[in-house]
C-alpha cells in the first residue's frame, strides 16, 4: 500500500516570506497528484492537481504554484505569501485511475504572521 | 459544475445513539461516492464508497447507500463510540479524476 509524507508538518512564516512545502509517495508508480487547503472550519478546496511530471493543473487563481520534478514528488509554492494563505494544506495521491480513491497525507499546518 | 451538500453541524450525541450525517449531491450522471473522515490534526481518511445507484458502503459499522433517486449519500451508524468523534466529508468523483467535497460534518460523540 501506498503511503504519502508531508513536510513540514507546521510552519509560521511572516507575510511576504516564501513557502516551499513537500509531499512525497511511497508504495506506487505514476500517480495523480493534489493539492488541497483546509481553512478553518471550513471544507476542502482543491488547488492544483497533476497527471505526471511536469504536468500540473491550476483549480484557482492564487498566490501559489505547484511543481512536480519527480513522479512521486509534488511541491507547493509562493513566491510571497498573504495572510490568507494560512490553512491546513493536504496533498493527496490517486493511485488507482479504475478506483478513483484518493489517499491523503497527514497535512502541513501554515499560519501567515 | 457538481456540488455536495452536507448537513450542519457540529453534530452532539451521547455514546451508543445512532448516527445519521445527511449528504445529497448535483452531478451530471452517476459519479462515485465516497465518505472521508477527519481526526483533529490529521489528513483524510477513506472511510467507505460506492460506485454506483443501490450499492452500500460499509466500514467500522458505517454505512452509506447511493440513492439515484433522491441523489444523496447519507452516513449511519447504528451505535456511536467516543472515539468517532472527527469531521465527516462527503465527496463525488468529478469528471478528470477530481474530488468535489462538502463542507464537512463535524461529529461530537460524549461519554
Amino acid at each position: 500500500s501506498q503511503t504519502i509524507h508531508q513536510w513540514p508538518a507546521t510552519l509560521v512564516q511572516p507575510v511576504g516570506s516564501p513557502l516551499s512545502l513537500e509531499c512525497t509517495v511511497e508504495g506506487t508508480s505514476n500517480p495523480n497528484l493534489y493539492w488541497y487547503r483546509q481553512a478553518a472550519g471550513r471544507g476542502l478546496q482543491l488547488l492544483f492537481y497533476s497527471v505526471g511530471i511536469g504536468q500540473i493543473s491550476s483549480e484557482v487563481p492564487q498566490n501559489l504554484s505547484a511543481s512536480r520534478p519527480q513522479d512521486r514528488q509534488f511541491i507547493l509554492s509562493s513566491k510571497k505569501l498573504l495572510l490568507s494563505d494560512s490553512g491546513f494544506y493536504l496533498c493527496a495521491s490517486n493511485p488507482d485511475g479504475s478506483s478513483y480513491e484518493q489517499y491523503f497525507g497527514p497535512g502541513t499546518r501554515l499560519t501567515v504572521t | 459544475g457538481d456540488s455536495v451538500t452536507q448537513m450542519e453541524g457540529p453534530v452532539t450525541l451521547s455514546e451508543e445513539a445512532f448516527l445519521t450525517i445527511n449528504c445529497t449531491y448535483t452531478a451530471t450522471g452517476y459519479p462515485s461516492l465516497f465518505w472521508y473522515v477527519q481526526y483533529p490534526g490529521e489528513g483524510l481518511q477513506l472511510l467507505l464508497k460506492a460506485t454506483k445507484a443501490d450499492d452500500k458502503g460499509s466500514n467500522k459499522g458505517f454505512e452509506a447507500t447511493y440513492r439515484k433517486e433522491t441523489t444523496s449519500f447519507h452516513l449511519e451508524k447504528g451505535s456511536v463510540q467516543v472515539s468517532d468523534s472527527a469531521v465527516y466529508f462527503c465527496a463525488l468523483r468529478e469528471y478528470g479524476n477530481k474530488l468535489v467535497f462538502g463542507a464537512g460534518t463535524i461529529l461530537r460523540v460524549k461519554s
